[in-house]
Parts: structure tokens; sequence; C-alpha cells
């Protein structure tokens, strides 16, 4: 069975203090991984997608990164903000499998001053 | 900048009634999809179509169906509101030749309560 798992499922951190969110995937055959971010009552904003051929992407203070042998990827945030405050959600999809998407249920990042 | 609407932010029902939920894209995207996003579950596929007059089930699309008329606009219907049915409902859109990324774009969500 396609499963995604995240952890931790939530986190608590004060602001300009790095952070890293895990995911482990058992999708199979795997086409790329994405990291959402979503703020609370909003929909999901993707922050990077990584490829089977990609093992690190970047967008501004988020790091993403995968390793495809062990089926692994996690998120990086550096120097956090307030509003960092989000559940951070992390998504596979199959090769050949269309559209569908396997979801984690999320990590739900606190940032405090 | 892809932009996913949907009609209501918030919605109040009341069980039995009929509840439509709309959703607008405006970037000619073939593919649209309704999810459900419910505490600890993760957001899950109820429907998508991939064309216009194009449906197809997703994980849970018992209690809903869906309407596509027009290529902009998807719309999910549940025929008998239930209880069981309120939680957050997120509609998506896509390109159909993304074949590498296939990303999908959602809209901000509506907030459905049945009571």
């Amino acid at each position: 069975k396609n499963q995604v798992e995240q952890s931790p499922q939530s986190l608590i951190i004060l602001e300009g203090k790095n952070c890293t969110l895990q995911c482990n995937y058992t999708v199979s055959p795997f086409s790329n991984l994405r990291w959402y971010k979503q703020d609370t009552g909003r929909g999901p904003v993707s922050l990077t997608i990584m490829t089977f051929s990609e093992n690190t992407k970047s967008n501004g203070r988020y790091t993403a990164t995968l390793d495809a042998d062990t089926k692994q990827s996690s998120l990086h945030i550096t120097a956090s903000q307030l509003s960092d405050s989000a559940s951070y959600i992390c998504v596979v999809s199959v090769t050949g499998g269309g559209n569908k998407l396997t979801f984690g249920t999320g990590t739900q990042l606190k940032v405090e001053l | 900048d892809v932009k996913v609407t949907q009609s209501s932010r918030y919605l109040v029902k009341r069980t039995g009634e009929k509840v439509f939920l709309e959703c607008v894209q405006d970037m000619d995207h073939e593919n649209m999809f309704w999810y459900r996003q419910d505490p600890g579950l993760g957001l899950r596929l109820i429907y998508f179509s991939y064309d216009v007059k194009m449906k197809e089930k997703g994980d849970i699309p018992e209690g809903y169906s869906v309407s596509r008329e027009k290529k902009e606009r998807f719309s999910l219907i549940l025929e008998s509101a239930s209880t069981n049915q309120t939680s957050m409902y997120l509609c998506a859109s896509s390109l159909s030749f993304d074949r590498v990324y296939n990303e999908q774009f959602f809209g901000p969500g509506t907030r459905l309560t049945v009571l």
C-alpha cells in the first residue's frame, strides 16, 4: 500500500532557529515528491517539487532533500520566521499513476518569539 | 499566476440538504480535483476530471457527485448532506501535459459544517 509518513507530527521552535522535517514514503514506482505549505484555513501552496534525479531543491529559506534509495525526504527551514507557522505536507506521486497523489498527514510547525 | 477560486470559504448546511461547492480556475488547466481534508487523515481524493464532461472516482466518492460542464469550472455536489461530511473541501487543478512535475494548484478551501 502506498503510504507517506511524516515526522514529527508537531514542532515548536523559536524565531530565528532552524528546523528539519522528515518524510518517509513507500510509494512505488516513484515519480516525484513535493512539499506543500498550508497556512491555517487556507489551501496548500507548493514549496518544492523533486523528481527521481533531483536530490536537493531550494526555495528561499526552504531546502528539500531527497534520497530515492532510502525513500526519505527532508525539508530544512533556515532562520525561521513567525510566518513559517503552518502545516507542511509531503506528497508523492507515482509513475503512470496519472494525477494520483499520496499525501502525508503533515507536520504542524509553530514558530514563537 | 494560477488562480483557483472556490465559491465559499465557510458554509453551514443542515442534514439532508443538497449542497453545491463550486471551483473555478483561470489557467486553462485540463485536470481538476476535489479533495477533503480531515485532521489526522491528510487530503483524500473524492473525484477528479481530466476533461469537460469527464469524471473519475477518487478514493472516497460515496455520497458525492461532480459536474464539469465547462473547462474552467468543477462542481462538487453533496446530494443529501450528512454530519460526517463536515470537513474542509479543497479544489485543485493541473495541466494534463505536465508529465514531469504534474503540479496541482489548490484553491483556498471551503470549510463545510453540516448540522
